[in-house]
């Protein structure tokens, strides 16, 4: 199975702040890498799919770029409603797997 | 308004059966390949199991082939996830998520509790 490692798993940051989210495969994805927001105690949020499209109704400061074994999601200027948990999953092949996940704190 | 409701969560014992229902709205459930997803409790979201969108080729974690089922009405535009010989590794938050034309899971139900515990 293809193994998503997240790094970092926490971080803290403030409003106005750039942070960048890391994805890491285990082996080639090609571009079949999604994002999700996920808040306490609702359902994940699909943000970016194909590595680098934006899903209709998401904010432009989320961004996501990579391909291969390595991926990012950036957010330009984080608000105060994007402190949350991110996921990434990919789509290569079966068993579909999510990293970890990175908890977004305020500092 | 696009939504999926999942229901049939609970408590059950070690051993035991249960059945999640996923009823389908606002979209066109018959050509959407759907997937359950599951959280256990503090900790990070799990893929478990994928349905086509006739309900001909179904796909299965390790972790749970052989026990769990999926399946799907299309005429009812509801999914199901049969969960057997259930273990206390199984307690979770069980999700419905369906799969756009993009590889994605775009559509998340809210989620249902499912405790297996003595």
């Amino acid at each position: 199975a293809i193994q998503l490692t997240q790094s970092p798993s926490s971080l803290s940051a403030s409003v106005g702040d750039r942070v960048t989210i890391t994805c890491r495969a285990s082996q080639g994805i090609g571009s079949s890498l999604a994002w999700y927001q996920q808040k306490p105690g609702k359902a994940p949020n699909l943000l970016i799919y194909d590595a680098s499209n934006l899903e209709s109704g998401v904010p432009s400061r989320f961004s996501g770029s990579g391909s291969g074994t390595i991926f990012t999601l950036t957010v330009s200027s984080l608000q105060p409603e994007d402190f949350a948990t991110y996921y990434c999953q990919h789509f290569h092949s079966f068993p579909l797997t999510f990293g970890g996940g990175t908890k977004l704190e305020i500092k | 308004e696009v939504q999926l409701v999942e229901s049939g969560g609970g408590l059950v014992r070690p051993g035991g059966s249960l059945r999640l229902s996923c009823a389908a709205s606002g979209f066109t459930f018959s050509t959407h390949w759907m997937h359950w997803v599951r959280q256990a409790p503090g900790k990070g979201l799990v893929w478990v199991s994928r349905i086509n969108s006739d309900g001909n080729t179904v796909v299965y974690a390790d972790s749970v082939r052989g026990r769990f089922t999926i399946s799907r009405d299309n005429a009812k535009n509801t999914l199901y996830l049969q969960m057997n010989s259930l273990r206390a590794e199984d307690t979770a938050v069980y999700y419905c998520a369906g799969e756009g034309t993009n590889d994605a899971l775009n559509i998340w139900g809210l989620g249902t509790m499912v405790t297996v515990s003595s």
